[in-house]
Formats: structure tokens, sequence, C-alpha cells
């Protein structure tokens, strides 16, 4: 089955520039989602079609995807985006979420 | 605004059958632009694609539950449902119900509070 692989864990300052990453093979042929989850609350769609940004979603926040990896950016990190980050992609019908990553703004 | 709302019993026995619904209120589950979709997640765990219902009826599970699960639309109540039969303990989590917009590389673009369902005796 297919499988997508996050770091568990991303630290960063305020201010600076967060990088979460997304590793599935080939997931650069399909389209890659990325959900931001705050503790005790659902799931919120903040990239989805490799780079797009939902209305209401901060410029601050991009996606990337290429190759086998898919790529999170948030510049200008604040402490409001500390969160659990998770990736997702669809494999023959299949969605497929990867095992999340927790962001910590230290 | 689109909103999604879970519901069922919070409490299964080991064995039964877990039965939810979720309740769709500023959309209709029968337009056709759109899968309507459950997912799950174990306290402190990632999430778990269970599977989704497209409005002609068409479903597709996840490879691991397909032998358990059965999601179905109720279109006179804009509703649609979730059964997994045979639960086990792993399979208490938090339950979300979700809509997917469909397009190629569709995306989850609402999602429910989510229901904790608890399987114990």
């Amino acid at each position: 089955s297919y499988e997508l692989t996050q770091p568990p864990s991303v630290s960063v300052s305020p201010g600076q520039t967060a990088t979460v990453t997304c590793f599935g093979d080939n997931l650069g042929d399909k389209f890659a989602s990325w959900f931001q989850q705050k503790a005790g609350q659902s799931p919120a769609l903040v990239i989805y079609h490799d780079t797009k940004r939902p209305s209401g979603i901060p410029e601050r926040f991009s996606g990337s995807n290429s190759g086998n990896t898919a790529t999170l950016t948030i510049r200008g990190t604040q402490d409001m985006d500390e969160a659990d980050y998770y990736c997702q992609a669809w494999d023959r019908s299949t969605a497929v979420f990867g095992g999340g990553t927790r962001l910590t703004v230290l | 605004q689109v909103q999604l709302q879970e519901s069922g019993p919070g409490l299964v026995k080991p064995s039964q059958t877990l039965s939810l619904t979720c309740s769709v209120s500023g959309d209709s589950v029968t337009r056709g632009t759109f899968y309507w979709n459950w997912i799950r997640q174990p306290a402190g765990k990632g999430l778990e694609w269970i599977g989704r219902v497209y409005t002609s009826g068409t479903t597709n599970y996840n490879p691991s539950l397909k032998s358990r699960v059965s999601i179905s639309l109720e279109t006179s109540k804009n509703q649609f449902s979730l059964k997994l039969s045979s639960v086990t303990a792993a399979d208490t989590a938090l339950y979300y119900c979700a809509r997917v917009v469909d397009s190629r590389g569709g995306y989850f673009d609402f999602w429910g509070q989510g229901i904790l369902v608890t399987v114990s005796s």
C-alpha cells in the first residue's frame, strides 16, 4: 500500500521559516494537500493541489511538490502556527495521510 | 457555509457494529461535485481515511477496513452514514466526516467537529 512519511517533529523560532516535508514514491505525480490541526480541533486545509491556498489561509503558507517530496513552507512563522501538520494524497481511489508533524514554535 | 455534524453512540461493545451519521447543511449530498468521507483519529495518533461515497452511491474504502465497512447516502435527510462491523478496542477513535471536492487530486475542504467513539464492554 502507498505510504507518506513525515518527520515527527519540527521546531522553529518565531519569525523564521518552517519547512515540513512529506515523502512518498513518485509523490510529485500526484496532487498533495496539507492540513493544520490545532489541539482539540478538526483538521483544516491549508494547501491543496500542491500549491494552492484556500480562502482565508495566510500568504505565509506555501507548498511545493516534485519528485518524491511535497513540502509545506511557513514563512515568518507565528506562535499561532504551532500545530500538527498532515500531508495527504490519493492513490488509486484511496486517500492516504502522512503520519503528521508536530510543529513547535520556540 | 457548509457544515457537517457527526452523530451516533459514543460507546459500542466489542464485536458489535459501530453506526454513525453525518448531517450536512449548506449543501446537498446529491450535488455531483463532491465525495462524502469518513476519517478517524485514535487519541494522540494520526489520521486514517475510512472511505467515501459519491452522489451516485459509488463507494471506495480503505483496503485495511474494507471487509468491515459500509458507507451510504441518505439523500432524503441530506446525510451519509458509516457502519463498521465487528469492532474491537482498536476501533476506538475520534471519527470525522468530511467533504472532498471532486476534481483530479480531490481535496478535503470541510470537516465535521468529530465524535469520540469508545469500544468497551
